[in-house]
């Protein structure tokens, strides 16, 4: 079974422009979560996505957005960036219902210039 | 609120020494806990939960409802197991995320 896939993994933009990330999640699984992980925050949950619809969403600004298509890829934009939004962005994928595992992709490493 | 506490950003021991990692929960009924490890450069991944109860890599962690506690623990530390750890609570009631501790850093010192 292929692992969560997140692209790309490097991405460097500037203040002010915006970013899509791509999440391709675990065949099967119908649950995605996003994260952003820095040195000093650790894990922050942004939102969680079942079956394309939003079911939890973390303390972040409306900056930060995110959709699930049909098939349970999801997309996570940013938009304004913002010098402080450079982190490695998570996703995870699971069941969604019944096993509640996460599976983590490798990440995404945006830096914000 | 709900809540995982990591009291330690940082623990580093000697090679072969023992290691804790501390891991308390805030709900007093039946969560589902789990470990995450990550490694430098790798995916964050499960190490083990509570459910199975198995042992991997040579840690066990026992779940304490008592102390709403969920400790890591290794007899023998390795240099291999330095890397990030994170504690987490699994969904409860229609919240359906995972509740995330702040992390340790573990550092094992040749």
């Amino acid at each position: 079974k292929a692992g969560v896939t997140q692209t790309p993994r490097y991405l460097i933009k500037t203040r002010g422009q915006q970013v899509t990330l791509s999440c391709s999640p675990i065949s099967g699984h119908r649950s995605v979560s996003w994260y952003q992980q820095t040195p000093g925050q650790g894990l922050q949950f942004l939102f969680e996505y079942f079956s394309e619809t939003q079911r939890n969403k973390g303390n972040f600004p409306g900056r930060f957005s995110g959709r699930q298509f049909s098939n349970s890829r999801s997309e996570m934009n940013v938009s304004t960036l913002e010098l402080g939004d450079s982190a490695l962005y998570l996703c995870a994928s699971s069941p969604g219902t019944g096993g509640t595992e996460a599976f983590f992709g490798q990440g995404t490493r945006l830096t914000v210039v | 609120a709900q809540r995982v506490t990591q009291p330690e950003k940082l623990l580093s021991v000697f090679k072969g020494a023992p290691v804790e990692l501390k891991c308390n929960y805030s709900y007093s009924g039946s969560p589902e806990l789990f470990w995450y490890v990550q490694y430098s450069r790798q995916r964050l991944q499960l190490l083990l939960r509570h459910i199975s109860r198995e042992s991997i890599k040579g840690f066990t962690a026992d779940l304490n409802k008592g102390e709403t506690s969920f400790h890591l623990k290794k007899p023998f530390a390795q240099e291999e197991d330095s890397a990030m750890y994170y504690c987490a609570r699994g969904p409860m009631d229609s919240n359906y995320q995972l509740i995330w501790g702040a992390g340790t850093k573990l550092i094992i010192k040749p």
